[in-house]
């Protein structure tokens, strides 16, 4: 059964933190994406990477940090620096097959007390 | 900037009435054009897409959108819904060649029974 898995559903830490959010795809997707989203804001894009060892900034970028070693996992680093972590987390993965339609995974909702 | 605007924040409607939800971009060049729905508990996933063609399209479960280029606009359209069409709407745009997304800041509709 193919798709787009995040782990783990529901994550807490302590301000100051460091902490990943994990993505993996078994779509055979080269591209893959990580969006925030947060009410009244829609889905405001993190980073994207459109192949291995590579990957482009988003719109909000600052207090992030990704990696894209291999083309099914592309995991989310929210550091200390990122001033207003607490958010929920999606991640996605595009099908150049299907006229670039984003397929997305279920979410990390990520709370820092 | 490149933008998507959603009009409609929020939208309450009964069964069987006529949807229609605004979406509005800021972009000259060429677009692709996406409608996602966000049910609730549920991943986000694609209710339809504009690539090229026909300008009106048709996607799942009875909707569908009509992109006119001249009023940079793809407003999502259903003409009589039902309970099960409670959810969060997002439009949004990929410019050619960039692969990045940009989305609205969502429209919640809910279907009173």
């Amino acid at each position: 059964d193919g798709g787009i898995t995040q782990s783990p559903k529901y994550l807490f830490r302590k301000e100051g933190q460091n902490v990943t959010l994990s993505c993996e795809q078994n779509l055979n997707h080269d591209a893959m994406y990580w969006y925030r989203q947060d009410p009244g804001q829609g889905l405001r894009l993190i980073y994207y990477s459109q192949i291995v060892n590579d990957f482009q900034k988003g719109d909000i970028a600052e207090g992030y940090s990704v990696s894209r070693e291999k083309k099914e996992s592309f995991p989310l680093t929210v550091t200390s620096a990122q001033k207003n972590p607490t958010a929920f987390y999606l991640c996605a993965s595009r099908d150049r097959g299907r006229e670039d339609t984003q397929y997305f995974g279920p979410g990390t909702r990520l709370t820092v007390l | 900037a490149q933008s998507v605007s959603q009009h409609n924040h929020h939208v309450i409607l009964s069964e069987a009435a006529s949807l229609e939800l605004g979406c509005n971009y800021s972009y000259g060049g060429t677009v692709n054009l996406f409608w996602y729905v966000q049910y609730p508990g549920q991943h986000l996933q694609l209710l339809l897409k504009y690539f090229s063609g026909d300008p009106l399209v048709k996607g799942i479960k009875g909707f569908e959108a009509e992109f006119i280029k001249s009023k940079f606009s793809f407003n999502l359209r259903k003409p009589s819904v039902q309970w099960s069409d409670t959810a969060e709407y997002f439009c949004a745009v990929m410019t050619s060649g960039t692969y990045k997304y940009i989305f609205g800041t969502g429209t919640r509709l809910k279907v009173l029974a």
